[in-house]
């Protein structure tokens, strides 16, 4: 079976920098994506990791250890918009994407 | 075009009523896939769609039927539908069903009376 988890919910401060953490249990991990969800909106695709290592790409950076089953998003210069559920979500083996509960993340000025 | 696009944004309708949730894309995409979202939780997978055949029903009852009239479009045919199946609905696609991103729509925010 596979089981994710995040923290429910994380507060951080505008232009500072926040890391939402993520682990896995899974039988058959083919990669892992983060996903960002505003409130009524359509989930939109920010990182996607199969490999070791960090993915830098602008403010957002994503890293991931296969054989810690672990994953970080890490957010820099943190603004008001950023404010949204972030979602680990796996990709398993069966080609489906496995959601976590999400990271409701509250950016105060 | 590098978007999915649903109909309705928003639809009320009745036990009694027949309704269809419309998506579609232009990115030339041979999977397609519906999602069902309640709030605060992430989405849930009901069907997928791989080259206009139905390839993944996960276990979604028969109030709800899919129809791929085409490699573009992606259909959700609602009737006899109860107040636990208030949702949004999602609408993904990704190149094919081996492709691992899948880009969605903006949902369809159902509300059963």
């Amino acid at each position: 079976g596979q089981n994710i988890d995040q923290p429910t919910e994380m507060t951080a401060t505008e232009g500072a920098i926040v890391q939402i953490n993520c682990t896995y249990q899974t039988s058959g991990f083919n990669g892992l994506f983060w996903y960002q969800q505003h409130a009524g909106e359509a989930p939109t695709f920010l990182s996607y990791n199969v490999l070791d290592g960090l993915e830098e790409k602008g403010r957002f950076s994503s890293f991931l250890s296969r054989s810690k089953g672990y994953s970080y998003l890490l957010l820099k210069e943190l603004q008001m918009k950023d404010s949204a559920s972030y979602l680990c979500v796996l990709y398993n083996q069966g080609g489906k994407l496995i959601f976590g509960q999400g990271t409701e993340l509250s950016v105060k000025p | 075009d590098t978007e999915v696009t649903q109909t309705p944004k928003h639809l009320v309708m009745g036990m009694t009523n027949k309704k269809s949730l419309k998506c579609e894309q232009h990115m030339g995409h041979r999977a397609m896939y519906w999602y069902k979202q309640k709030a605060k939780k992430p989405p849930e997978l009901m069907f997928v769609y791989s080259y206009e055949k139905l390839s993944i029903n996960e276990s979604v009852p028969s109030r709800f039927s899919p129809e791929c009239p085409n490699s573009s479009l992606l259909n959700l045919h609602l009737h006899a539908l109860q107040p636990e199946d208030s949702a949004l609905y999602l609408c993904a696609s990704s190149q094919d069903p081996r492709a691992k991103t899948q880009y969605f729509g903006p949902g369809t925010r159902l509300l059963v009376l």
